[in-house]
């Protein structure tokens, strides 16, 4: 079964740094990768998703990376805002047709 | 829709009653997933449609659990004779593509189930 591991698992930086959050996972044979984000009491929002063939992908302030090989995965977030404040989760996709398997996240708490 | 839309919010039951938790899912979406995520916990896999056919229970933790979406579309997840360790909040999901998995998912906003 898949393994996912997210470390940190909590993190609090200074508004305007830079936020790097790592994802291990033990299957290397998955279909895609997804980063989320869980704010308190919602459901979750879907930040990036980074196809099995692709090495990165970038949104904004976002940017994931992938290797697949070693089965990690990093979400790097520039210029942190105290609105980035979320938890994190990646998830690779162990199936086709996107049955995904969550690590447990980072929660992030950015102050002002 | 706009998005994913679960019902109800939130849901207290006493052990042993039968609780229905109910999704409408992205208009036009193929996909349907729902997942239990307990607290501190990232979510875990229950149970997939594509259309109206179940195609994975595999993650249904008992017979206790039942899932159902008849018509393709709206899905009911049914737990009989619930128990304290069925306490979580149950997301429900769903894609527009079964094709290659290369789609978000878009979730609703959860259905938060405590049994006393």
């Amino acid at each position: 079964k898949q393994e996912v591991t997210q470390i940190p698992a909590a993190l609090s930086v200074p508004e305007g740094e830079n936020l790097v959050l790592n994802c291990s996972f033990t299957d290397s044979a998955i279909y895609n990768l997804q980063w989320f984000r869980q704010d308190p009491g919602k459901g979750l929002t879907s930040l990036l998703l980074i196809q099995s063939s692709q090495r990165e992908q970038t949104s904004g302030r976002l940017n994931a990376s992938l290797d697949k090989s070693s089965g990690r995965s990093t979400l790097y977030i520039a210029a942190s805002q105290p609105g980035d404040s979320a938890t994190y989760l990646c998830a690779p996709a162990t199936d086709s047709w996107g049955k995904l398997q969550f690590g447990a996240g980072t929660q992030v708490v950015v102050t002002p | 829709g706009a998005g994913v839309s679960q019902s109800p919010r939130y849901k207290v039951a006493k052990r042993g009653q039968d609780v229905a938790l109910r999704c409408d899912p992205i208009s036009g979406h193929v996909s349907l997933f729902w997942y239990q995520q307990a607290l501190g916990q990232g979510p875990e896999f229950l149970t997939y449609f594509q259309n109206e056919a179940q195609l994975d229970k595999s993650g249904l933790p008992s017979d206790r659990f039942f899932a159902e979406r008849p018509e393709g579309s709206v899905s009911t997840l049914k737990i009989q004779r619930t128990q304290q360790e069925d306490s979580a909040v149950y997301l429900c999901a769903s894609s527009s593509s079964h094709r290659d998995g290369n789609e978000k998912l878009f979730f609703g906003s959860g259905t938060q189930l405590s049994v006393l």
